[in-house]
């Protein structure tokens, strides 16, 4: 099964820092990749689907780029409310696994 | 508005069994394939299982593979997880999720809110 390997596991940066997460297949997987936002006690939230489209209704801030095996999910000027866990998820083919979460906070 | 509301989720002793259950609403059921993720006490999400929008085909995470059996009834809207064989590290709570579109690979945009899982003696 293909491995998702997310990096760092947790960060902390000023408001309007420029943060980048790292989301690694152990295969590729085209452009098969999510990103999701679980902010505390809540439910996720989809951000960006084919590793770079952003979801209706999510902010401009928010990015990824990344094919074959490399992902990146990018924040430019963090705000508070982006404080959550980040998540990347493949699902190219079953299992449609998750990396272990990057969880974000504020400086 | 989507909605997807779980339950089922109780107490339950390590090799009992149990049956979790997603009404949805607010989209066409029969046309998306439909999810199980999990989500232990502080820890992250953990994919469960899928099934295609007919039913026919379904998948599992190695770890419930043989013990969980995913079913719907699109004549209810309804999602279902049966858990058998269960461990202690079967102890979560469980998301049932809705694909972003009605090609299979796809990835998830609704979540319903969870229904807690805890198997302990």
């Amino acid at each position: 099964d293909i491995q998702m390997t997310q990096s760092p596991s947790s960060l902390s940066a000023s408001v309007g820092d420029t943060v980048t997460i790292t989301c690694r297949a152990s295969q590729g997987i085209s452009n098969f990749l999510a990103w999701y936002q679980q902010k505390p006690g809540k439910v996720p939230k989809l951000l960006i689907y084919a590793a770079s489209t952003l979801q209706s209704g999510v902010p401009s801030r928010f990015s990824g780029s990344g094919s074959g095996t490399d992902f990146t999910l990018t924040i430019s000027s963090l705000q508070p409310e982006d404080v959550a866990t980040y998540y990347c998820q493949k699902y190219n083919s079953a299992p449609r696994t998750f990396g272990g979460g990057t969880k974000v906070e504020i400086k | 508005e989507v909605q997807l509301v779980e339950s089922g989720g109780v107490v339950v002793q390590p090799g009992g069994s149990l049956r979790l259950s997603c009404a949805a609403s607010g989209f066409t059921f029969d046309d998306y394939t439909m999810h199980w993720v999990r989500q232990a006490p502080g820890k992250g999400l953990e994919w469960v299982s899928l099934i295609n929008w007919g039913g026919d085909n379904t998948y599992y995470a190695d770890s419930v593979k043989g013990r969980f059996t995913i079913s719907r009834d699109n004549s209810k809207n309804s999602l279902y997880l049966q858990m058998n064989s269960l461990r202690t590290e079967d102890t979560a709570l469980y998301y049932c999720a809705k694909s972003a579109y009605t090609s299979g690979w796809s990835a998830i945009d609704y979540w319903g809110q969870g229904t807690l899982v805890t198997v302990s003696s």
